[in-house]
């Protein structure tokens, strides 16, 4: 059964800095892995998606990483801005036929000006 | 709009009382999942629609809970004999899958079951 574990649960930074989130997935036979972003109280934006056979999407400051063999996957925010700070969770889809996402419990991120 | 969207935002309800909770999907999006977010947790799977029909929904938690999607396109999530552990955020999600499958939130119906 997969399972999909984000660290650290928060995180705090100042404003300028570089910083790097982290999911893991306990089982590789992925079909994608999204990250998304969680404003309090708002819906799921997704950011980025990265296919089974990708290595890496990027998207303006955001870049994300994919590694299925030690099943990690890491979302680099460049440049952090104050605007940046929300929840962020990353999503594995299964090979399933329903094609249903396991998450992680999300990363709160802190961005302070 | 171009977007998911969901219908009501908030709804506040009495222990015991029905609800129904609706999804309108993004035209042309054959997939469509409903999922149920507690505070401080990522979502959990409820049920996926491919069309009109219930793929699969062993993510519903017992038989109080129902969806449909008649015509293929909107969805209404169905809760009977509402308990207070019912109370969350319901979100509801579409794709395409023969593109990526990549998956697009609605802005979620907050239930809260007094």
């Amino acid at each position: 059964k997969q399972e999909v574990t984000q660290i650290p649960a928060a995180l705090s930074v100042p404003e300028g800095e570089n910083l790097v989130l982290n999911c893991s997935f306990t089982d590789s036979a992925i079909y994608n892995l999204q990250w998304f972003r969680q404003d309090p109280g708002k819906g799921l934006t997704s950011l980025l998606l990265i296919q089974s056979s990708q290595r890496e999407q990027t998207s303006g400051r955001l870049n994300a990483s994919l590694d299925k063999s030690s099943g990690r996957s890491t979302l680099y925010i460049a440049a952090s801005q104050p605007g940046d700070s929300a929840t962020y969770l990353c999503a594995a889809q299964g090979m399933d036929s329903n094609y249903q996402l396991i998450w992680g419990a999300g990363t709160k991120l802190i961005i302070k000006p | 709009g171009a977007g998911v969207s969901q219908t009501p935002s908030n709804k506040v309800t009495e222990k015991g009382k029905y609800v129904e909770l609706r999804c309108d999907p993004i035209s042309g999006h054959t997939a469509l999942y409903w999922y149920r977010q507690s505070l401080g947790q990522g979502p959990e799977f409820l049920i996926y629609f491919q069309g009109t029909g219930a793929a699969d929904d062993s993510g519903l938690p017992n038989d109080r809970f129902f969806a449909v999607r008649p015509e293929g396109s909107v969805s209404t999530l169905k809760i009977q004999r509402t308990e207070r552990g019912d109370s969350a955020v319901y979100l509801c999600a579409s794709s395409d899958p023969g593109r990526n499958n990549e998956q697009f939130f609605g802005p979620g119906t907050r239930l809260t079951v007094l």
